[in-house]
């Protein structure tokens, strides 16, 4: 019964390189939602996806991100141009509906250096 | 949009003390209410949760209540232990919203 997977834990990349962060949701669950977190800080809301649709993007930066929720495999979170500030935790939950529990993922920490 | 505000950001108490944290939200479409439990280097948890057609839920040691009309809600732990520190989030959703709003959480620490 595997919970939410995301990979990698650990992103190192360098300023101006692409991230590629991975979420595989909770099986059957159809809703995903990704989520930034700052040192010490609380969890901001990026992007909620389903299945081949983006249904709402209001809190990821227009330029550099986006995300992806394909019809076969994981979600994508991708970051170009990768700078400084992106460096923080990033979070996939997913959900069986919308509202409701939503199930996180371990996270992935992304360092740029 | 909705916008939730949590306090306090940092709770101390002694162990066997009891601890609440409160939030408050403004759009009273939200009906749906969620604490989340994040221990250091971990991924959120869910710990309890409440829908707006009841005012209070518990679960053990754990209790949330809500109050619609003043449109606020509060988690509540008896008898702390150590390992109940962590930090706590809040959050508030509605069914006809796509997201959860979250407040900013609570580093809760039980001191042995």
């Amino acid at each position: 019964n595997a919970g939410v997977m995301q990979n990698p834990r650990h992103l190192v990349r360098r300023r101006g390189q692409e991230a590629r962060l991975r979420c595989s949701p909770v099986k059957g669950h159809s809703h995903v939602y990704w989520y930034r977190q700052l040192p010490e800080e609380g969890l901001k809301f990026m992007v909620y996806l389903q299945k081949e649709n983006i249904i709402d993007e209001s809190g990821m930066p227009k330029e550099r991100f986006s995300a992806e929720f394909p019809k076969e495999g994981p979600s994508i979170l991708r970051i170009q141009q990768v700078v400084r500030g992106d460096s923080a935790a990033y979070f996939c939950a997913s959900s069986p509906s919308t509202p409701g529990e939503q199930y996180f993922g371990p996270g992935t920490r992304l360092t740029v250096t | 949009g909705e916008n939730v505000e949590q306090h306090p950001s940092t709770l101390s108490v002694q162990e066997g003390d009891s601890a609440v944290i409160k939030c408050t939200y403004s759009d009273s479409a939200s009906n749906y209410f969620p604490w989340y439990k994040q221990e250091l280097g971990k991924r959120p948890q869910l710990i309890i949760d409440i829908r707006s057609n009841v005012g209070e839920k518990k679960d053990q040691r754990i209790a949330v209540t809500l109050n619609k009309t003043a449109k606020h809600f509060s988690l509540h732990i008896t008898e702390t232990q150590p390992e109940d520190s962590a930090v706590y989030f809040c959050a508030a959703g509605a069914n006809t919203g796509n997201q959860f709003y979250f407040g900013t959480g609570t580093s809760l620490t039980v001191i042995p």
